[in-house]
């Protein structure tokens, strides 16, 4: 029973590059969010998302960020003309329907702008 | 600002004592509370979570206990181990508005052997 998957695990962009993330629920699991984490701190929610439908894009940044989750496919978190700031580890969870209490989370992707 | 946070940011224990990992959260109308553990370049991983009509829930080794009175969360861990160093979050989900999770800023637990 494969777990939430992401890739990749590793990502380096230089300033002004894009960024793609990808993320892949649990089976059964139709939702989707996306956090960030900055060194020793705790996640920050950024964005959650059911199949074609953006629910909640309540704590991401309203330029050069975008999220999908197409009827087909991973989900995607897109950073588009990336900036140091954005170096961090993003996480993606998937839950049940219904259940949003009971996430589960994948291994992340560190991202690294130079 | 977060609605949930830490006591303290580290705890140091010795193999096989019970450790005591506190939360302090704002929202009263919060439903769920959860405990993550997170490794050292890993996804936080889910170990337990209570309802906010419960004040006690276990688990294997782990008890949590919710005190709403003074909206305080906290994690009990049996006979520590040394695979139970890692950092340990609490978040909270409320269900009647965004599905989202607020993290704590976490504790680091050391499990000295």
């Amino acid at each position: 029973n494969a777990g939430v998957m992401q890739n990749p695990r590793h990502l380096v962009r230089r300033r002004g590059q894009e960024a793609r993330l990808r993320c892949s629920p649990m089976k059964g699991h139709s939702h989707v969010y996306w956090y960030r984490q900055l060194p020793e701190e705790g996640l920050k929610f950024m964005v959650y998302l059911q199949k074609e439908n953006i629910i909640d894009e309540s704590g991401m940044p309203k330029e050069r960020f975008s999220a999908e989750f197409p009827k087909e496919g991973p989900s995607i978190l897109r950073i588009q003309q990336v900036v140091r700031g954005d170096s961090a580890a993003y996480f993606c969870a998937s839950s049940p329907p219904y259940r949003a209490y009971e996430q589960y989370f994948g291994p992340g992707t560190r991202l690294t702008v130079t | 600002g977060e609605s949930v946070g830490l006591h303290l940011p580290t705890l140091s224990v010795q193999e096989g004592d019970n450790s005591i990992i506190n939360c302090a959260y704002s929202n009263s109308a919060s439903d769920y509370f959860i405990w993550y553990k997170q490794e050292s370049g890993k996804g936080p991983q889910f170990i337990i979570d209570i309802r906010s009509n419960m004040d006690k829930r276990q688990g294997q080794r782990v008890t949590v206990l919710l005190n709403k009175t003074v909206k305080h969360l906290s994690l009990q861990i049996a006979a520590t181990q040394p695979g139970d160093s890692a950092v340990y979050f609490c978040a909270e989900n409320y269900q009647g508005g965004s599905e989202k999770l607020v993290f704590g800023k976490g504790t680091k637990l050391t499990v000295n052997p």
